[in-house]
């Protein structure tokens, strides 16, 4: 079974710090790479998303992530990160003969100190 | 804009009582989802349904049942309380694909419902 890895299980930085999370996944076929977020006391909402194409992709709130296939990596960036950053990230995965269920990672608790 | 909408925010139920979380999502989905999200473990998926009366085992089934009677409804049954099934429940919902605005795969997510077991 495929499976979801975020290293940074709590990253605390300053204002306007650049941010780098993490996330490898183990499956070496098609994927659909995800990166959701969850904000103190609301539900998940999708940042960014990638299918296919430029690997390079860019969300919501000056988010990016870069997918690179050959080291099974979707790690999200932001250049600048703002007190308002301060949730909790997820990662996940859609591999494409698992019909439309997502596997997630465990999820890196981000604090930004104003 | 899709909304999905759980019944309770909070619940405090007793060890072996039988316990219903629903969740309703307003966008005709498919396909709908019920995750449990534990601190260092992500989210995890319980059971997921692709239609109507339709259900599959997610990783952690064990202790759950789920009930997929109407397509907008999809409820998660504890059918006895225990205290390890303490936890925050998400109900998330996704299409096939092909509606406007919309891409496959994406699921979109309730509230959340704080469960505790004493």
């Amino acid at each position: 079974a495929q499976s979801v890895s975020q290293h940074n299980h709590h990253v605390i930085l300053s204002e306007a710090a650049s941010l780098e999370l993490g996330c490898n996944y183990s499956y070496g076929g098609t994927v659909n790479l995800f990166w959701y977020v969850q904000y103190p006391g609301q539900h998940l909402q999708l940042l960014l998303k990638y299918f296919s194409g430029d690997p390079l992709v860019k969300g919501i709130k000056g988010f990016e992530a870069e997918f690179i296939k050959s080291k099974f990596s979707f790690n999200l960036r932001k250049p600048s990160v703002q007190w308002s950053d301060t949730a909790e990230y997820f990662c996940a995965v859609n591999v494409n003969n698992a019909g439309n269920m997502l596997t997630f990672g465990g999820g890196t608790r981000l604090m930004v100190k104003p | 804009d899709v909304k999905v909408t759980q019944s309770s925010r909070y619940l405090v139920k007793r060890t072996g009582e039988k316990v219903f979380l629903e969740c309703v999502q307003d966008m005709d989905h498919e396909n709908m989802f019920w995750y449990r999200q534990d601190p260092g473990l992500g989210l995890r998926l319980i059971y997921f349904s692709y239609d109507v009366k339709m259900k599959e085992k997610g990783d952690i089934p064990e202790g759950y049942s789920v009930s997929r009677e109407k397509k907008e409804r999809f409820s998660l049954i504890l059918e006895s309380a225990s205290t390890n099934q303490t936890s925050m429940y998400l109900c998330a919902s996704s299409s096939y694909g092909g509606e406007p605005g919309q891409s496959p795969y994406e699921q979109y997510f309730g509230p959340g419902t704080r469960l505790t077991v004493t």
